[in-house]
């Protein structure tokens, strides 16, 4: 598709269980941001992949929190032993030059809803 | 720590009212990005704003970004209900990563 893809669009979890939301991103767009956002909130950076290398990962908020790119384009969130206040919705966005081309947009997917039971 | 201040938070209006919402920071960005969302979707790109001063128009809306970079805000004229949802003003660092506000929630009732 033309378009940032995520999946799974919604996804139920109890505590304790682990989970793993995948993004696609616009092919040949090199950089790629994970964003959590609650509920009426604006989104809040989790990490940046540029190309395979995750450059930022400041906002990962535990060691719960695994994001990969592996080759370079699809790029995987993972949280482990969810709780409670993981849920959110997880946005994906990709951009098409590195990131300290701060004027480049980011085109944003239609997110995964998470709800932690 | 760079933060975005966002308001109003909440703004219900009746059709064909303006309204002004306002991003204001301590820190300078080297641009500025306003978002529309909506229910289920990811945020849409409005407008980036990078130079000092700069206005940029968008049919009904108009953009600033203030002089001295640190703070922007967003005036919609005559507001329809298609306007209606949560408007986020974002802020580029250096790295690329967006620092978003807390968003404006906009009703605009028929």
């Amino acid at each position: 598709g033309a378009g940032v893809s995520q999946s799974p669009r919604y996804k139920v979890a109890k505590r304790g269980q682990d989970v793993a939301l995948r993004c696609d991103p616009i092919s040949g767009h090199v950089s790629l941001f994970w964003y959590q956002q609650a509920l009426g909130q604006g989104p809040e950076f989790l990490t940046y992949f540029q190309n395979e290398a995750q450059l930022d990962k400041s906002g990962l908020p535990s060691d719960r929190f695994f994001a990969e790119r592996p080759e370079g384009s699809v790029s995987t969130l993972k949280i482990q032993r969810t709780q409670q206040e993981d849920s959110a919705v997880y946005l994906c966005a990709s951009s098409f030059g590195s990131g300290g081309r701060s004027n480049q947009p980011q085109h944003f997917g239609d997110g995964t809803r998470l709800s932690i039971l | 720590t760079q933060l975005l201040e966002q308001s109003p938070q909440f703004l219900s209006i009746q059709e064909g009212e303006n309204l002004t919402v306002y991003c204001n920071s301590s820190s300078v960005f080297s641009s500025l990005q306003w978002y529309r969302q909506e229910p289920g979707e990811g945020p849409v790109l409005l407008v980036t704003v990078v130079t000092g001063g700069e206005v940029k128009k968008l049919k009904r809306l108009t953009f600033q970004f203030g002089d001295a970079r640190k703070d922007s805000s967003l005036h919609i004229t005559a507001a329809q209900p298609g306007d209606t949802g949560l408007y986020l003003c974002a802020g580029a660092s250096n790295t690329g990563k967006l620092i978003f506000g807390q968003g404006t929630t906009l009703q605009v009732k028929p």
